[in-house]
């Protein structure tokens, strides 16, 4: 079946503009999670969502970034006034739910210029 | 608070040389335990997993034991191809199901 999805697979924005980076888990699957990977490190979490809710938002690193999750499918990460430190690979995976394996998409490469 | 630290690469191997790439990791309780590979151009996929002490898990002739004493998880392969050539990276979910990567480490098998 199909994978996870992320769109767009790229995006280029300019500093203070405001971004959405969309993320379609696998069917059927109700933990989703969203990292960022910037160049040279390992993925970071950002956070993770059970059904609709987030179930641990922990890892966002400000009151910039804010995800969705409304029917408990597609996510949306949205980042308000992007900073040119925001540029890294976000990542979206999604399971069967948190005791299973993660099933990654191939990220957004976010660039703030 | 939790984290993994990892080998630093780059890692290069001839053909069939045995590999070993270590992993460490700080965490409360008992944390589940990953390898994670990323092949070029491809996103992450799940190597293998031990979900508690002693475990061994296993998957195309890769191999890494949950070490609690030394809280290790280090990954082993007897002979490498240049298939397996990849940025490896080891993670751990703690209790509360957040997950923690290491920064990874790039494997390069050369024939």
């Amino acid at each position: 079946g199909a994978g996870v999805s992320q769109t767009p697979s790229n995006k280029v924005t300019e500093k203070g503009k405001y971004v959405e980076l969309r993320c379609d888990p696998i069917s059927g699957h109700t933990a989703l999670y969203w990292y960022r990977q910037s160049l040279g490190q390992g993925p970071e979490f950002l956070i993770y969502f059970q059904g609709t809710g987030a179930a641990d938002d922990s890892g966002l690193p400000n009151d910039r970034f804010f995800a969705v999750r409304p029917e408990g499918s597609v996510s949306t990460l949205k980042i308000q006034r992007t900073e040119r430190g925001d540029s890294a690979v976000y990542l979206c995976a999604s399971s069967l739910n948190p005791l299973y394996e993660q099933y990654f998409g191939p990220g957004t490469r976010l660039t703030v210029t | 608070g939790d984290s993994v630290t990892q080998m630093e690469g780059p890692v290069t191997l001839s053909e069939e040389a045995f590999l070993t790439i270590n992993c460490t990791y700080t965490a409360t309780g008992y944390p589940s335990l990953f390898w994670y590979v990323q092949y070029p151009g491809e996103g992450l996929q799940l190597l293998l997993k031990a979900t508690k002490a002693d475990d061994k898990g296993s998957n195309k002739g890769f191999e890494a034991t949950y070490r609690k004493e030394t809280t290790s998880f280090h990954l082993e392969k007897g002979s490498v191809q240049v298939s397996d050539s990849a940025v490896y990276f080891c993670a751990l979910m703690n209790t509360g199901n957040q997950f923690y990567f290491g920064t990874g480490t790039s494997l390069t098998v050369i024939p």
